[in-house]
């Protein structure tokens, strides 16, 4: 596609389930980005990948929460035994990376999860 | 470390009027760039400015120019006659190479009619 894709663009779930959460990004960029935003607060960062680099993981906030990226294509954001305080908009971002450190990040429109 | 401080949680600005939004930042790199980034309600990011910072010249994009100072380590966005459809959140952030974007905290602008 032409942009950074995320899926679904909305989840509700209940307090104690796992969710996964979907980001393609835009065919060709090395780095891939999660973050996440509260409501009306900026955003926090979650986790790097840069093209087979071992992941920055340094912004996941508990062992609940990992990612896994197939390459330089799809990553999946899985949060386990979900809890209220995760319920937030789930920013994904793509850009060139490889050193170009110029290059624009492209977000997606992000995953609103909604924990009850 | 890197770190990119956005000082203004809220800003307002009457319309046609002119705002600024500051951003300062910290780096031991000379080779980095910067950004602003506005998120509107639709929250899709979009990319407002960039400016590498080996060029001196600030840049500009129509109604938003930044004040940056290299020096200082200061990078600020004014947008010129403002309009109702720039109330959005505005985001500076900072690259360099390999490593992460680093955003700062994101400042609410509100636009008077």
């Amino acid at each position: 596609g032409a942009g950074v894709s995320q899926s679904p663009s909305n989840k509700v779930t209940e307090k104690g389930k796992d969710v996964e959460l979907r980001c393609d990004p835009i065919s060709g960029h090395t780095a891939l980005y999660w973050y996440r935003q509260r409501l009306g607060q900026g955003l926090e960062f979650l986790i790097y990948f840069q093209g087979n680099s071992a992941p920055d993981k340094s912004g996941l906030p508990s062992d609940r929460f990992s990612a896994e990226r197939t390459g330089e294509s799809v990553s999946t954001l899985t949060i386990q035994r979900t809890q209220q305080e995760d319920s937030a908009v789930y920013l994904c971002a793509s850009s060139l990376g490889g050193g170009q450190g110029g290059t624009e990040a492209f977000f997606g429109q992000g995953t609103r999860l909604t924990v009850v | 470390a890197q770190t990119v401080t956005q000082s203004q949680p809220e800003m307002s600005v009457q319309e046609a009027e002119t705002v600024t939004l500051s951003c300062t930042y910290d780096t031991s790199e000379s080779d980095y760039y910067l950004f602003w980034y506005k998120q509107p309600p639709s929250r899709q990011m979009i990319l407002v400015i960039r400016q590498e910072a080996y060029k001196q010249q600030n840049a500009t994009e129509n109604r938003f120019s930044v004040n940056f100072q290299k020096a200082a380590k200061s990078f600020s966005l004014k947008i010129s006659d403002s309009q109702l459809g720039d109330a959005a959140m505005y985001f500076c952030a900072y690259s360099a190479g390999t490593y992460k974007y680093i955003f700062g905290t994101g400042t609410r602008l509100k636009v008077l009619a």
